[in-house]
């Protein structure tokens, strides 16, 4: 079982739609969560960074993190045609500096 | 502040040469970390340095990858005697010096591998 596990997608939703990426994780030691947002050819952009249980926002972006059920959300509203990327989640290791990542999702949002 | 800088961004080889791959760190940041990505793979984590220092090499596989941090100048992934399976887009991170918590990590553009 991967440590962290994400639909590969593809999403495509329409322009100002509200956009759910989630992952799930195995790990219960884990408890940094971040999202990243990589355009194509690009490298990963880091977009939330949350720890712990509950949500973070950040304008049209928010970060809920479920830690009974060990699962996380990136929701984006009014989304836009700029947030067509690929969206991974990922985590640190304890007592280690590495981040597992998701597979990501390749999300479309059509005009 | 630039951010973290790799180059080159393609990098093309043929099966037996070696590759090396530059990392240069945000400014201040002294950790940095290698990962690779495979076509429609997640980023898989191969190592972490600090200054003169391999911290964590355990992505590394064993034969033909080294990596260094030098005290100065930049990061350097070297491969050796490179094959086919090595071609993927290698992509550096670094984070500040930490006092303990989360640990944010900034990515630079990539280098992309090609091996022929």
């Amino acid at each position: 079982q991967k440590e962290v596990e994400q639909d590969p997608g593809p999403l495509s939703v329409p322009e100002g739609a509200i956009v759910s990426l989630n992952c799930t994780y195995s790990n219960s030691a884990f408890q940094y969560f971040m999202w990243y947002r990589q355009y194509s050819r690009k490298g990963p952009e880091l977009l939330m960074y949350t720890y712990s249980s509950g949500n973070k926002e950040d304008g049209r972006f928010t970060a809920q993190v479920d830690k009974s059920s060990k699962y996380i959300s990136l929701f984006i509203r009014d989304s836009q045609p700029s947030d067509s990327a690929t969206y991974l989640c990922a985590s640190p290791t304890q007592g280690a500096q590495k981040l597992v990542f998701g597979q990501g999702t390749r999300l479309t949002i059509n005009p | 502040n630039a951010g973290v800088m790799q180059n080159p961004r393609h990098l093309v080889r043929r099966r037996g040469q070696e590759a090396r791959l530059r990392c240069s760190p945000m400014k201040g940041h002294s950790h940095v970390y290698w990962y690779r990505q495979l076509p429609e793979e997640g980023l898989k984590f191969m190592v972490y340095l600090q200054k003169e220092n391999i911290i964590d090499e355990s992505g590394m596989p064993k034969e033909r990858f080294s990596a260094e941090f030098p005290k100065e100048g930049p990061s350097i992934l070297r491969i050796q005697q490179v094959v086919r399976g090595d071609s993927a887009a290698y992509f550096c991170a670094s984070s500040p010096r930490l006092a303990g918590g989360g640990n944010e990590q900034f990515f630079g553009p990539g280098t992309r591998l090609t091996v022929l």
